[in-house]
């Protein structure tokens, strides 16, 4: 199976401020990694897919990048709306895996 | 407006059957492959099985495979798993999703959840 190590566990920041998550998988997963967001008491949306295509709707200050194993989401100008648990999936071999998930919290 | 309704979960024993449904509408189910994700109590997420458009192909994680079966009435645009001989370790919330197929490239990209099903298993 692909492990996938997702840093960091959580995050604090403030409005406005430009955050960072982490993927990283255990063998190439050829940019077939999603990110998907869980607000509280929610089901998870996505977000990313191709490792950097937008799904519809999301503000664009989200953003993802990366290739191989290594792999990142990037948040700007966070916004209340932001707070939430952050999930990254591979999708290039069976069994999909995700990442143990990166809760974000405003400071 | 795409809409994934879970139903079927609850409360049931160590060793018994349960099955979820999950209704589709909003979209042509006929046209995706589907997936059934769990969620153990403030834990992550969990891939469970994918069933391919038609229902010609499934996968499950191993944990589940022999136990459970994922299945499909495209007619009725519901997708369906069954749970046979539980076990504690399944208690979680199952969603039901679907599988972005054409449009993203993979059916690995879950672009629509449903709201989710609980199930416990204790006795």
């Amino acid at each position: 199976d692909i492990r996938m190590t997702q840093s960091p566990a959580s995050l604090s920041a403030s409005l406005g401020e430009t955050v960072n998550i982490e993927c990283l998988a255990s063998e190439d997963i050829y940019s077939d990694l999603a990110w998907y967001q869980q607000k509280p008491g929610k089901s998870p949306q996505l977000l990313i897919y191709n490792a950097k295509s937008l799904q519809n709707g999301v503000p664009s200050r989200l953003s993802g990048s990366g290739s191989g194993t290594q792999y990142s989401l990037k948040i700007n100008s966070l916004q209340s709306e932001d707070v939430a648990t952050y999930f990254c999936q591979q999708y290039n071999n069976y069994p999909w895996t995700f990442g143990g998930g990166t809760k974000l919290e405003l400071k | 407006e795409v809409q994934l309704v879970e139903s079927g979960g609850g409360l049931v024993q160590p060793g018994r059957s349960m099955k979820l449904s999950c209704a589709a509408s909003g979209f042509t189910f006929s046209n995706y492959g589907m997936a059934w994700v769990r969620q153990a109590p403030t834990k992550g997420l969990e891939w469970v099985a994918t069933i391919s458009y038609d229902g010609s192909s499934t996968y499950y994680r191993d944990s589940v495979k022999g136990r459970f079966t994922i299945s499909r009435d495209n007619a009725k645009s519901t997708l369906y798993l069954q749970m046979n001989s539980l076990r504690s370790e399944d208690t979680a919330t199952y969603y039901c999703t679907r599988g972005g197929g054409l449009d993203y490239g993979s059916y690995g990209v879950l672009d629509a959840w449903g709201q989710g099903a609980s199930v416990t298993v204790s006795s």
